[in-house]
């Protein structure tokens, strides 16, 4: 059983350009969640995708879009990027949108804004 | 304020020493309760779940107050590999279920 992996790892960006963070989440799940961790901080939930649509959405501003597609992977867009989203983005995918459902983190993508 | 309130430490222990962290939550609607642990630039894992009656896994017991809307984890006998970031979370489903996590307390066990 694969766990849920992110790509890339690291990566740098400048003010201004867009980002697209990918996630393959376990097999099995059909539910992903996004969220990011800025620096000493706990992750904060960017939202939640199932069954290809979006299903609720955290204090996130709009240039923060995501997709999901048929084989349950999801797709994090930041456009316009800011200096403060410099942060961990993390995608946890989990069977279901129960809250009986356990989530499982992927390791990770560690976006620096300069 | 913040859902989610935890003393960010760093609690400094010798190997061996118990050591508590709490944490305080403000929505009396939170579902389910977890204490999660991070390692320094690593994903967050599930370290227990959270339960009324208090529940016990090795060395760890966690506990709810529902009433003082307060959890707490306590970690005996610690172990150099404790040495990570200890996360509060509560959960909240409204359309989705998402998980509300503190800023963490940072253990640093020492031999």
């Amino acid at each position: 059983e694969t766990g849920v992996t992110q790509s890339p790892t690291h990566l740098i960006k400048t003010r201004g350009q867009q980002v697209t963070l990918r996630c393959s989440s376990q097999s099995g799940h059909n539910t992903v969640s996004w969220y990011q961790q800025a620096l000493g901080q706990g992750p904060q939930f960017i939202f939640q995708y199932y069954r290809e649509e979006e299903n609720g959405r955290g204090n996130f501003p709009p240039r923060f879009s995501g997709l999901q597609f048929p084989n349950y992977s999801s797709e994090l867009n930041v456009n316009a990027l800011e200096l403060d989203d410099s942060a961990l983005y993390l995608c946890a995918s989990s069977a279901g949108v129960s809250g009986a459902n356990v989530l499982t983190f992927g390791a990770g993508s560690r976006l620096t804004v300069l | 304020r913040k859902e989610v309130e935890q003393d960010p430490g760093p609690f400094n222990v010798p190997e061996g020493a118990t050591v508590a962290f709490n944490c305080t939550y403000s929505n009396s609607a939170s579902q389910s309760f977890f204490w999660y642990r991070q390692d320094c630039r690593k994903e967050p894992k599930l370290l227990m779940s959270v339960y009324s009656s208090g529940n016990e896994d090795g060395r760890f017991t966690a506990q709810l107050n529902r009433a003082s809307q307060y959890i707490s984890l306590l970690i005996r006998d610690s172990k150099l590999s404790d040495s990570a970031t200890y996360l509060c979370v509560v959960t909240k489903m409204d359309s989705s279920y998402k998980l509300i996590f503190g800023s963490g307390t940072r253990l640093l066990v020492r031999p």
